[in-house]
């Protein structure tokens, strides 16, 4: 599975969009990019995946570059509940890869 | 549907104890996996099994083995805990998309929290 980059924290304030960025230079054409939160020490939430297109759900939007080099993950209105580190992943199937993520904090 | 259970919740050993972590997940999915997940690191892979009598090794399965008892259950056993072993385990579970092979989103437990003394 392709290694994934991303930043090691950053800060939102309430109610703005929180724009997450990773940088997945070596994917390959079948590889999926998959999105999971880990809120304080629960287990990992699903948020989204998508493979070409842009997706949207209703917890998030994944944008991906034509390349399929990087992606975004939005928040459109952070709030004080997504506070949490997110995880970048792209993966083919059972071996799924966490790296450190990205620790967000929402602020009032 | 309580989803993936696991227990215990908390676990304390001494060195060269044995324990076996339980996980069982009523959602009818075929993969089930074993993580772990050390302090201000992701969690890394350490055993799966893609279907009911079958396993396979992740990332870092040394030290560890499992048994798929059964579709809903898959469990992880320390044969010897070392200091190195704590950590906090979880158990996820998946399905195929259909045609596909590809596995669906993994949905996870809430962990177990083992420290090895």
């Amino acid at each position: 599975d392709a290694k994934t980059t991303q930043p090691t924290s950053m800060d939102c304030a309430e109610g703005r969009a929180a724009n997450l960025p990773c940088n997945h230079s070596t994917i390959s054409g079948n590889e999926y990019v998959y999105w999971y939160r880990q809120i304080h020490s629960q287990g990992p939430q699903y948020i989204i995946h998508g493979l070409k297109n842009n997706e949207t759900n209703e917890m998030a939007s994944l944008i991906i570059t034509e390349d399929r080099k990087s992606s975004t993950l939005i928040l459109p209105h952070a709030t004080l509940r997504d506070t949490a580190v997110y995880y970048c992943i792209v993966r083919l199937n059972n071996d799924m890869r966490f790296g450190a993520g990205t620790r967000l904090t929402v602020k009032p | 549907n309580a989803g993936v259970t696991q227990t215990p919740k908390f676990q304390v050993l001494k060195t060269g104890q044995s324990m076996t972590l339980q996980c069982a997940q009523d959602m009818n999915h075929n993969s089930m996996y074993w993580y772990r997940q050390d302090p201000g690191m992701g969690l890394r892979l350490i055993y799966y099994s893609a279907s009911e009598g079958t396993t396979d090794k992740g990332e870092v399965p040394n030290g560890y083995n499992v048994s798929r008892l059964n579709k809903r259950e898959f469990s992880l056993r320390l044969e010897s805990a070392a200091p190195s072993q704590t950590s906090v385990y979880f158990c996820a579970s998946s399905d195929q998309f259909p045609g596909t092979g590809l596995q669906e989103t993994q949905y996870f437990g809430p962990g177990t929290r083992l420290l090895v003394l």
